[in-house]
């Protein structure tokens, strides 16, 4: 059973607009999320992140919030530009001994010119 | 710079072969990891070691076996290559257990 999902396998946005990438998580021992930008060929990136005690980290045009009693997050991208086009992995890690990374399965976004 | 590399980029082998794919960074970073990519799936943990000589089973390991015999390389091995391991290879690494992952560019293989 997915403990990290991304609902949306792709998403397409005009140049200029918003793009909001969504993750949900069913874990309750997750207390650090993290997204992930992949371009094709490429390993994936290192983009933001956001602490359980949090509910919003701003990085540029890149926001990303977090919704506890949800279980969901979003990563909001403002304004979108043609260079986001990639695949965005929503991760999550657990406050155990391994903290490990438990990944979704992936949103590829495409920004329109 | 630091960096981690993997190598091969690319690699088509037989049912039954045994295959090992490297990985090597250079930050002097205790944790790596071994993910594989499949469409639907995301990213799925294979092994991670947190130091030489330590290693461990992730979520998919079956069928796949790592070694630390140093900091700075964990290499891969299948060791009787299926069809069902058709995939795309990343490696990662991290300082700590508290810090961002960094990931190599990642080996496509397919096995025929």
């Amino acid at each position: 059973d997915q403990q990290v999902k991304q609902n949306s396998p792709s998403l397409s946005v005009q140049e200029g607009r918003i793009s909001i990438l969504n993750c949900d998580y069913t874990n309750s021992m997750f207390d650090y999320f993290l997204w992930y930008k992949k371009y094709p060929a490429e390993g994936p990136t290192f983009l933001i992140s956001i602490s359980s005690i949090k509910d919003k980290n701003e990085d540029g045009r890149f926001t990303v919030f977090l919704n506890k009693s949800a279980k969901h997050l979003s990563l909001h991208i403002v304004p979108s530009q043609p260079g986001d086009s990639a695949v965005y992995f929503c991760a999550a890690r657990g406050n155990n001994a391994g903290n490990m990374l438990t990944f979704g399965g992936g949103t590829r976004l495409m920004v329109k010119p | 710079d630091a960096e981690i590399t993997q190598s091969p980029r690319h690699k088509i082998t037989e049912t039954g072969r045994q295959v090992t794919l490297a990985c090597h960074q250079t930050w002097n970073h205790n944790n790596m990891f071994w993910y594989r990519q499949d469409l639907g799936h995301g990213l799925r943990l294979i092994h991670y070691s947190y130091g030489v000589h330590d290693t461990n089973k992730g979520e998919v390991s079956d069928g796949y076996s790592v070694s630390r015999s140093n900091t700075e390389d964990l290499p891969l091995t299948l060791e009787s290559a299926a069809s069902s391991q058709t995939s795309v290879y990343f490696c990662a690494s991290r300082l700590a257990k508290n810090t961002e992952a960094f990931f190599g560019q990642g080996t496509r293989l397919t096995v025929v």
